[in-house]
């Protein structure tokens, strides 16, 4: 299986909006309803930020959304906060009963 | 809360088996409705998954590993282990338990991590 395709990185300035990118195919991405995101600080564990395409678990600000379009599933962050700087990896169930991740994208705040 | 802890050797030799243990505490994983799973991250790269298991021992595995993966339950000490044979330095990584409830398809629950270096 091969990793689902995101930028490797992308910045933007505090108070903006950014969006990452996540492309599959119809065997991932494009197939299921299961995509999630997570985001990763260095030197921590991954944390769920968006699971289901567009839901966020209890506690995820609301400045976080998901959404998808064919193979391509997308996160957007809203008013940019210093603290949202980190790794963010998407994820989709695949047709072969398995999990795939994406290669991560790299948010700085300007 | 559900916590997860990784366990096991940081330093594995060439064509050896890496073991590793995740420690659940907060549920029981005996009362099944989850699956347990590993998933590893190469230095400075992205996440890979590696496979999970069911409290009943149902397994499903990365199909590029499944080769040298085995995953198993110990339900009487809740935890359940990876072992990975004839790593390489390819395998050095931080090796990630996680949780997936039965129905979903994300990890909702972590442990903190564990580095594991191949190398003679």
């Amino acid at each position: 299986q091969s990793a689902l395709t995101q930028p490797a990185s992308v910045s933007g300035s505090p108070g903006q909006s950014i969006t990452i990118s996540c492309t599959g195919t119809s065997s991932d991405v494009g197939g299921y309803n299961y995509v999630s995101w997570y985001q990763q600080h260095p030197g921590k564990a991954p944390k769920l930020m968006i699971y289901d395409v567009s839901k966020r678990p209890s506690g995820v600000s609301n400045r976080f959304s998901g959404s998808k379009s064919g193979n391509t599933a997308s996160l957007t962050i809203s008013g940019l906060q210093a603290e949202d700087e980190a790794d963010y990896y998407c994820s989709s169930y695949t047709s072969s009963s398995t999990v795939v991740f994406g290669g991560g994208t790299k948010l700085t705040v300007l | 809360q559900v916590q997860l802890q990784e366990s096991g050797p940081g330093l594995v030799k060439p064509s050896q088996t890496l073991s590793l243990t995740c420690t659940v505490s907060g549920g029981s994983i005996s009362s099944g409705g989850y699956y347990w799973s590993w998933i590893r991250q190469h230095p400075g790269k992205g996440l890979e998954w590696i496979g999970y298991i069911y409290y009943s021992g149902s397994t499903y595995y990365n199909p590029s590993l499944k080769s040298r993966v085995t995953i198993s339950v110990d339900t009487s000490k809740n935890q359940f282990s990876l072992k990975l044979s004839s790593v390489t330095a390819a395998d050095t990584a931080v090796y990630y338990c996680a949780r997936r409830e039965d129905g979903e398809l994300h990890f909702d629950y972590w442990g903190q991590g564990t580095l594991v270096t191949v190398s003679s």
